[in-house]
């Protein structure tokens, strides 16, 4: 398997554009799982799909982001209007839930710049 | 509220010279901690899953170890190549949700 996949994987745009972040997840993995990573904060989770059904966003920081999950191979994280604030290295990981704790597999991150 | 904290924040090692790494956590049944490395520019690679008090895990240099209040990641005769960010997680029965630590960053000079 060719591991969960993101793109772009480095995104520079200016203030007040909208950006569309994207996420493969690995195939046969029933939650999907968006974070965002910034020196100051660590990694936080913003949003998560099981069944690609949106569980729990409470980790979204503002209106200004939403994501979505069609279908169970695709995910997208928007942000409109982007803001400097929001630059950090976003990242997808996809688990499949056993009778265990699920381990979660994250993909390469894409890396924003909001100028 | 799950609570992950880790330390030291920074590890300077040199090659050859063993330590350990300190997960301590506070959680509402544990479903299973995890331990991740990371590599600067990439995403968290996975390394052990551990469900119980005195279970442990190794791999190739690294051996996971957990009680009922932390874990620790012991490092044995390190290389350079080891040298990255590890990660600490928790997964609780409240949730489907990973709580992070902050991370170690280790350094291994040669």
């Amino acid at each position: 398997d060719a591991g969960v996949i993101q793109s772009p994987r480095h995104e520079v745009t200016e203030m007040g554009q909208e950006v569309t972040l994207r996420c493969k997840p690995i195939s046969g993995h029933d939650y999907l799982f968006w974070y965002r990573q910034t020196m100051m904060r660590g990694l936080e989770l913003l949003i998560y799909f099981n069944n690609n059904v949106p569980i729990d966003d409470s980790g979204m920081p503002e209106d200004r982001f939403s994501a979505k999950m069609p279908n169970a191979s695709f995910s997208t994280l928007k942000i409109q209007p982007s803001e400097p604030r929001d630059s950090a290295v976003y990242f997808c990981a996809s688990s499949f839930r056993g009778a265990k704790g699920e381990t979660q597999y994250f993909g390469p991150g894409t890396r924003l710049l909001v100028l | 509220e799950d609570q992950v904290t880790q330390s030291p924040e920074a590890l300077r090692l040199q090659e050859g010279e063993s330590s350990s790494l300190n997960c301590s956590y506070t959680v509402s049944g544990l479903r299973g901690l995890f331990w991740y490395r990371q590599d600067p520019g990439k995403g968290p690679e996975f390394l052990f899953t551990l469900y119980s008090a005195g279970e442990e895990k190794e791999k190739e240099r690294l051996k996971a170890t957990l009680t009922k209040k932390e874990s620790f990641l012991h490092i044995t005769a390190p290389k350079p190549e080891d040298s990255a960010t590890y990660l600490c997680a928790v997964h609780s029965n409240a949730g489907n949700m990973l709580t992070f630590g902050g991370g170690t960053r280790l350094m291994v000079k040669p």
